[in-house]
Parts: C-alpha cells; sequence; structure tokens
C-alpha cells in the first residue's frame, strides 16, 4: 500500500461545479497538509496549507482534513477552466521529508 | 514572493553526455531538493540538501549527483546520461523549520529529453 493515495481522475466537470478531490494516507505520523496545484508543464504551486483537523478555506477553496480517518480533501467551488490542472496532495510528518500523491488532472469544461 | 528559478525550461542532450541543472533560491530556505516527475509514478526525490555542502540520497539517487557551494545554489549533475533519465526535473526550497509553517517551493522545472 502507498503512504498517500489519491483519486486516479482524470475529472471533467462543467464550469460552475463544485469539485472534490481526496487523498487519502496510512502514516499516522503525518502532521501538516498541502495541496498543490500543476499547470501544464509548470511546477506545482502550493495552494493550500493546514496542519490541523477541520475546514480551512480561501476564496473558492476548501481544505479539509481529518486525522481520525486519515483523509484529506479538496473542495473547490464554482469551478472555472482556469481550475483545469492537475493538483497534487502532500504532507509531512515533522523532521522528514515531503510525500506527495500521485495527483489528479481536472479539466473544467466551458 | 518566494522564488526557485531553474536555469532551462528544456533541454535535449545525447546519451553519455554530463548534464548541469542549476536551481537558484532567493529565499534564504535552509533546505533544497531536486525531484523528477514522471507520467504515472508522481514525484521522486533524488536528492535533497539541509546545508551547505551538505547532500542526502532520495529515494532514486542512482545515475546522479548533486552540489552544493552555495546556500542558495543546488545543481544535479547527470554523469552520463541515459535515456531513462528522460524526465521532468523539479526543483524546491522550503523553509526547513521542521514543523508548522514547513512548506515546499518549487521552480517551473527543467524538461530534459536525453536522445
Amino acid at each position: 500500500q502507498k503512504e498517500v493515495e489519491q483519486d486516479p481522475g482524470p475529472l471533467s466537470v462543467p464550469e460552475g461545479a463544485i469539485v472534490s478531490l481526496n487523498c487519502t494516507y496510512s502514516n499516522s505520523a503525518f502532521q501538516y497538509f498541502m495541496w498543490y496545484r500543476q499547470y501544464s508543464r509548470k511546477g506545482p504551486e502550493l495552494l493550500m496549507y493546514t496542519y490541523s483537523s477541520g475546514n480551512k478555506e480561501d476564496g473558492r477553496f476548501t481544505a479539509q482534513v481529518d486525522k481520525s480517518s486519515k483523509y484529506i480533501s479538496l473542495f473547490i467551488r464554482d469551478s472555472q477552466p482556469s481550475d483545469s490542472a492537475t493538483y497534487l496532495c502532500a504532507m509531512i510528518p515533522y523532521g522528514q521529508n515531503f510525500v506527495f500523491g500521485p495527483g489528479t488532472r481536472l479539466s473544467v469544461l466551458p | 514572493d518566494v522564488k526557485v528559478t531553474q536555469s532551462s525550461r528544456y533541454l535535449v542532450k545525447r546519451t553519455g553526455e554530463k548534464v548541469f541543472l542549476e536551481c537558484v533560491q532567493d529565499m534564504d530556505h535552509e533546505n533544497m531538493f531536486w525531484y523528477r516527475q514522471d507520467p504515472g509514478l508522481g514525484l521522486r526525490l533524488i536528492y535533497f540538501s539541509y546545508d551547505v555542502k551538505m547532500k542526502e540520497k532520495g529515494d532514486i539517487p542512482e545515475g546522479y549527483s548533486v552540489s552544493r557551494e552555495k546556500k542558495e545554489r543546488f545543481s544535479l549533475i547527470l554523469e552520463s546520461a541515459s535515456t531513462n533519465q528522460t524526465s521532468m526535473y523539479l526543483c524546491a526550497s522550503s523553509t526547513g523549520t521542521g514543523g508548522v509553517g514547513e512548506k515546499l517551493f518549487f521552480g517551473s522545472g527543467t524538461q530534459l529529453s536525453v536522445l
């Protein structure tokens, strides 16, 4: 079993839809959780960062962490064509290196 | 804004060539990383460095070496390029706090093709 599993996608949704992207993990030592967005042929950019269970909101984006279930989600409201990208979840235990999910490719169709 | 700059966006090299990929960060970050990214395999850590002249092997160091002579610069070296090293190479840096606030910032990537 991989340390971090992510919905494989690809995912296609119509503009304006609510998108849910999900990751599960097996290592209870993971403390800090991130979502990265990666446009085609570009490097990943940090989108959201959180370290506690619960929800964190930033504009149209909400990151949700459930440490008891070892599950994190990213919700995108009112999705736009500009949200079309690959989304990577990442997590890190204290004092160790980052671990990434394989990514989910999202297409938002106008 | 944090800036991680990779010297080349695209590179084409021949098998057996020695290849240098350069990366510079401007945020005085302690840690720097080299990843490669391949379809279906995700991001894989090649090498990382916690300090000047320090280096640690990641998950797939074979065929690669690194150099960190200055804090802001981290170089990846392919000693003798092979076709299976064709990939997207991503440099990253992080704050190095090891806890709350630890964040990883990436460069734009270098797409290397080895013919």
